[in-house]
């Protein structure tokens, strides 16, 4: 069965620390890969997304992720965090719109 | 983008009782989703509902149990059936986006957060 896996549940970083999130899929076909972000208190919002072509995907808020299709991954990254970039963090699949279980991340001011 | 609300926003119900959730988009949208993030848990989709079909339902829930309507392209209700404490979750509904965002890009309402007693 098709399912994402992010492997970091609570990440706890400090302002201007580096955040690389991971997330693997099982699905060997053609995939649309999502990254969502819920803050506290608000809804899940895109932060970015991949369908086709450059495999380093740039979102919002200086937020990019990768595809690498030999490793079945779709990393997420920000060079320097913010304490505003406390949220939880959800990869996802299209196909059957499959998400991950979350990474719940803590950047300290 | 689409503005999506939910009713209620929050509910505390008794075991064996059911609740039905609302679900308002601000524009026509051809699919509906329904979602269940249990406590600590990811998004689990339950159902696609499609305006004038039945809605398709995911491995592990029956429509006996999670009834749904869809009477338009703006709303869909999903109705949680004879109750059990392990039911409580948050109830999430969202929709796919479409035009130069591209089609699959979903939108998600606020949520219903339920607790059964």
């Amino acid at each position: 069965a098709q399912s994402v896996s992010q492997h970091n549940h609570h990440v706890i970083l400090s302002e201007a620390a580096s955040l690389e999130l991971g997330c693997n899929y099982s699905y060997g076909g053609t995939v649309n890969l999502f990254w969502y972000v819920q803050y506290p208190g608000q809804h899940l919002q895109l932060l970015l997304k991949y369908f086709s072509g450059d495999p380093l995907v740039k979102g919002i808020k200086g937020f990019e992720a990768e595809f690498i299709k030999s490793k079945f991954s779709f990393n997420l990254r920000k060079p320097s965090v913010q304490w505003s970039d406390t949220a939880e963090y959800f990869c996802a699949v299209l196909y059957k719109y499959i998400f991950g279980t979350g990474t719940r991340l803590k950047v300290l001011a | 983008s689409a503005v999506i609300s939910q009713k209620p926003s929050r509910d505390i119900c008794q075991r064996g009782t059911s609740l039905t959730i609302q679900c308002q988009v601000d524009s026509q949208v051809t699919m509906m989703f329904w979602y269940r993030q249990q406590p600590g848990q990811s998004l689990t989709l339950i159902a696609t509902a499609n305006q004038g079909s039945e809605a398709t339902y995911e491995s592990g829930f029956v429509i006996d149990k999670f009834p749904i309507s869809r009477p338009n392209l703006t709303f869909s209700t999903l109705t949680v059936s004879n109750m059990s404490p392990e039911d409580s979750s948050i109830y999430l509904c969202s929709v796919e986006g479409g035009g130069k965002r591209g089609p699959y890009e979903q939108y998600f309402g606020p949520g219903t957060r339920l607790t059964v007693t």
